[in-house]
């Protein structure tokens, strides 16, 4: 069963719009972690944000912002007036710590940003 | 310098030929992954190696060999390669097993069975 869902298939906005992509995980360790990885358009995987189930604490880092709220299991990415360099694949991941899921990141099926000037 | 890097980039073959792709970390991470993204972007881990002792083996079809010399490299053995098998592969390794551990991704190596 997938325990990364990223609903929202594609978002398209124009440059400086904010965008807000959704992501909302399935555990039941009370020790986890999720993380978002951009995959822009020349295929590589960049790390963007790493977050540990004990952390609910908002980030900031420059445009980009993430609300984690375990009450209703969601990871949220908002990237605040949006770029052109902005438009690739986001993914949201979680990393569990015990049974099967041990020592693997589970990724959700990803969202296609797509920023137009 | 490259973190994880892997050859070849683009790797074009017929089906049921025999392919390898290669990957090294200079990172000094002792463990590595490899994962399959396929034609819809749906990334999904295959082996995962700590050490050079395979610790994750996610259900992948025997003709997939990982093998791992030393903790800096892990290579990917194909046999009798199919259709299906048509994806992009990434390797990537992080310092430890642990799970809060960020992994460095290679630059992909995309397969085309014809």
């Amino acid at each position: 069963a997938q325990k990364v869902t990223q609903a929202q298939t594609e978002i398209s906005v124009v440059e400086k719009e904010d965008v807000t992509l959704d992501c909302v995980y399935e555990t039941r360790d009370t020790t986890y972690y999720l993380f978002w990885y951009k995959q822009p358009p020349s295929g590589e995987l960049v790390f963007l944000i790493r977050r540990n189930s004990f952390d609910e604490q908002n980030e900031i880092s420059g445009r980009y912002s993430w609300n984690f709220q375990k009450s209703t299991s969601s990871f949220n990415f908002t990237i605040t007036a949006s770029q052109v360099v902005d438009s690739a694949v986001y993914f949201c991941a979680l990393s569990e710590s015990y049974g099967d899921s041990w020592g693997k990141l589970q990724f959700g099926a990803g969202t296609q940003v797509v920023v137009t000037p | 310098d490259t973190a994880v890097s892997q050859t070849p980039k683009y790797l074009v073959t017929q089906m049921g030929n025999d392919k390898s792709i290669k990957c090294e970390q200079n990172l000094g991470h002792d463990t590595m992954y490899w994962y399959k993204q396929d034609s819809k972007k749906f990334l999904k881990i295959m082996f995962s190696y700590n050490n050079k002792e395979l610790i994750i083996n996610e259900t992948v079809p025997n003709r997939f060999s990982p093998k791992s010399p030393d903790k800096a490299h892990l290579n990917l053995h194909i046999n009798s390669l199919e259709l299906g098998d048509s994806a992009v592969y990434f390797c990537a390794s992080s310092p430890s097993l642990a799970g809060q551990d960020e992994q460095y991704f290679g630059p992909g190596t995309r397969l085309t069975v014809t």
